[in-house]
């Protein structure tokens, strides 16, 4: 079993619409949840991290459920821009940092 | 966060020959970390790199495949020696900032092409 697995979509969605996004992750000691995102031919970069409690940024909600070791991303009022494709970042801390990124889900958001 | 820069940015190289990647941050940052992104895959961690000592890699990557140097707080070089095709990839450098969150931050990528 993958360490982090997601859906791998693609999503193809109408702006306005509301998606959310599935990641579930083995190691249950995992420490730190996080969810990046990846333009084409881009960098990762950070899109937020997810608290216990879950925790809103403007149009993105991320909720963590440590007991099911699930996590979701809600993208509410998709935007053009949204597209791109989005990581579940793991932190299973042990020996130094151990970032472990899921395969991403793919999200198109058409006009 | 921090700059981060790479160089070079993309190269084509050929197969048997190495290729050294520059990874440079505008502040002190403790923890480096090297990453390689496969065509339509997601990241793998080579190593960390790791200031005054040798690099620690992941299962899978070693020191003569890929040596790392980390000669100060700002700046680390990762090469990819005796390439072959399947080293074709994107090569990320990241970094955590000594402060804050433990969230990493990427380089713009090398993206290299082996024939």
């Amino acid at each position: 079993r993958k360490e982090v697995e997601q859906d791998p979509g693609p999503f193809n969605v109408p702006e306005g619409a509301t998606v959310a996004f599935n990641c579930t992750y083995s190691n249950s000691a995992s420490q730190s949840f996080f969810w990046y995102r990846q333009d084409c031919r881009k960098e990762p970069k950070l899109l937020m991290s997810v608290y216990s409690s879950g925790n809103e940024d403007g149009r993105f909600t991320a909720q963590l459920n440590r007991a099911s070791q699930y996590i979701s991303l809600l993208i509410r009022d998709s935007k053009l821009s949204d597209s791109a494709t989005y990581l579940c970042v793991v932190n299973i801390k042990g020996y130094g940092q151990n970032f472990v990124f899921g395969p991403g889900t793919r999200l198109s958001v058409l006009p | 966060s921090a700059v981060i820069s790479q160089k070079p940015s993309r190269d084509i190289c050929q197969r048997g020959t190495s290729l050294t990647i520059q990874c440079q941050v505008d502040s002190q940052v403790t923890m480096m970390f090297w990453y390689r992104q496969q065509p339509g895959q997601s990241l793998t961690l080579i190593a960390t790199a790791n200031q005054g000592s040798e690099a620690t890699y992941e299962s899978g990557f070693v020191i003569d495949k890929f040596p790392i140097s980390r000669p100060n707080l700002t700046f680390s070089t990762l090469t990819v020696s005796n390439m072959s095709p399947e080293d074709s990839s994107i090569y990320l450098c990241s970094l955590q900032l000594t402060s804050g969150r433990e969230t990493q931050y990427f380089g713009p990528g090398t993206r290299l092409l082996v024939l």
